[in-house]
């Protein structure tokens, strides 16, 4: 089993539409990381968050971590073409510095 | 250059060829990390170098082998693969801080590796 299971694990919607992505654990995390992957390219990282109940927002971008820290969501809203990828989340546990990820949501938004 | 540079970006070897891949960071960052990405699983944590410690993943196959001459530079050995060894690898670094902060990774862009 995933240390780090992330939901649905394709999404395809219109330029405009909402979306949001989930990335779920039984484990609790010091910090968890968003990144976001292009065909062809390394993940480049979005943001880290550090404290339950955070939310950061990045533009049209809007991350949350769970009161509990086992849990975090990213929003998009008004998503466009250029939001398309693959998003990745990933997290420490106590004060190891090894990233553990999940395997990953494949965002598609059609023109 | 600045960030994580990875070369080369595309390689197709044989089972019985040799070769290496190469990672070189330009951020002045105290770890870096090899990983494996196959198709629609997580990212598969291989190798790490820090300034504290080497970590093996012990699922990996002796076929691959490490080497890290320096915090800048880190290299990824390869031999006698199979066909199954074809993915992305990635490799990334990034500063350890042990009380706690941003972990964040650097990634490079990977070499995409096929064994035939």
């Amino acid at each position: 089993t995933q240390l780090l299971e992330q939901s649905p694990q394709f999404l395809s919607i219109q330029e405009g539409e909402n979306l949001t992505v989930y990335c779920n654990s039984s484990s609790v995390f010091s910090s968890l990381q968003w990144y976001r992957q292009e065909p062809g390219e390394g993940p480049v990282l979005l943001v880290t968050v550090v404290t339950g109940g955070e939310v950061k927002k990045l533009k049209r971008l809007t991350f949350q971590f769970g009161d509990a820290r086992k849990d975090s969501s990213l929003h998009i809203t008004a998503a466009q073409p250029g939001d398309t990828g693959l998003y990745l989340c990933a997290g420490a546990r106590g004060n190891d510095y090894k990233l553990s990820f999940g395997a990953g949501t494949t965002v598609t938004v059609r023109a | 250059e600045t960030g994580v540079t990875q070369t080369p970006r595309h390689l197709v070897m044989g089972m019985t060829n040799k070769k290496s891949l190469k990672c070189e960071q330009h951020l002045g960052h105290n770890a870096m990390y090899w990983y494996k990405q196959s198709a629609k699983k997580p990212l598969e944590l291989m190798f790490v170098y820090s300034l504290e410690e080497r970590v093996e993943n012990n699922s990996v196959p002796s076929r691959f082998s490490p080497e890290c001459p320096n915090s800048s530079h880190l290299f990824l050995h390869l031999h006698t693969l199979q066909p199954e060894d074809s993915a992305l690898y990635l490799c990334a670094s990034s500063q350890v801080v042990r009380t706690g902060g941003d972990y964040g990774y650097t990634f490079g862009s990977g070499t995409r590796l096929t064994v035939v």
